[in-house]
């Protein structure tokens, strides 16, 4: 069964640096989606992916955020010079054209020191 | 503002027993609400989804109904088992823009033996 997958499973990092987070969505699937989980708190949306743009996000995702489809497989979430309280599991999925379940990745857990 | 709160934040039974999480919303425009189940450290599974025109769905022991003038929805866990403890997440999906996931609180269950 297809399925989405994300690496690394747990990236360490120190404040400041950046951090690029990959997924590799449902091959037919043309909508993407990143969402955070800060420990003991409810996911959260940050931002939605669609035709090679930004299609929505969040307060969440600002300057220090973005997001791109490189090769047509992969889709990655790069933060620039992260901060503690980017500290969180991140979630990547993937939606077809018609319906509309969106199916998760098992996450990255982000840990910055 | 869209919202999606869940009751009670935490539940502890014994296997066997049977329980119901609670969800509240005010997402609008209301497109459909699901029900997850995350284990600790991975991404949500989709249990049940359910628009606006149904107001029941099963799926195993899993029973999720919808009441879509009140705006709540309840999950019932019926003949529960040691690897139902999980958190069980309500999320709903707005009828706009890319269809985000608005996700709940989370009910975290611990099912004892």
């Amino acid at each position: 069964e297809p399925e989405v997958t994300q690496t690394p499973s747990h990236q360490v990092t120190q404040m400041g640096q950046e951090v690029i987070l990959r997924c590799v969505p449902i091959s037919n699937h043309l909508y993407f989606y990143w969402y955070r989980q800060i420990l003991g708190q409810k996911v959260e949306f940050l931002v939605s992916f669609y035709n090679n743009e930004i299609s929505e996000k969040s307060e969440i995702f600002d300057d220090q955020f973005s997001v791109e489809r490189p090769d047509g497989s992969n889709f990655t979430l790069k933060i620039r010079s992260t901060k503690l309280e980017d500290s969180a599991m991140y979630f990547c999925a993937s939606r077809g054209l018609v319906e509309y379940e969106q199916f998760f990745g098992p996450g990255t857990r982000l840990t910055v020191l | 503002k869209n919202q999606v709160e869940q009751s009670p934040q935490s539940l502890i039974i014994l296997e066997g027993k049977n329980c119901t999480l609670q969800c509240n919303y005010t997402v609008s425009p209301f497109s459909n609400l699901r029900w997850y189940k995350q284990d600790t450290g991975r991404g949500p599974v989709s249990l049940t989804i359910m628009t606006f025109s149904e107001n029941t769905k099963s799926n195993g022991r899993y029973t999720a109904t919808l009441d879509a003038d009140t705006k709540q929805s309840s999950l019932h866990i019926t003949a529960s088992q040691l690897s139902d403890s999980a958190s069980y997440i309500c999320v709903v999906s707005a009828a706009s823009g890319t269809y985000k996931y608005i996700f709940g609180t989370g009910t975290r269950l611990k099912v004892l033996a």
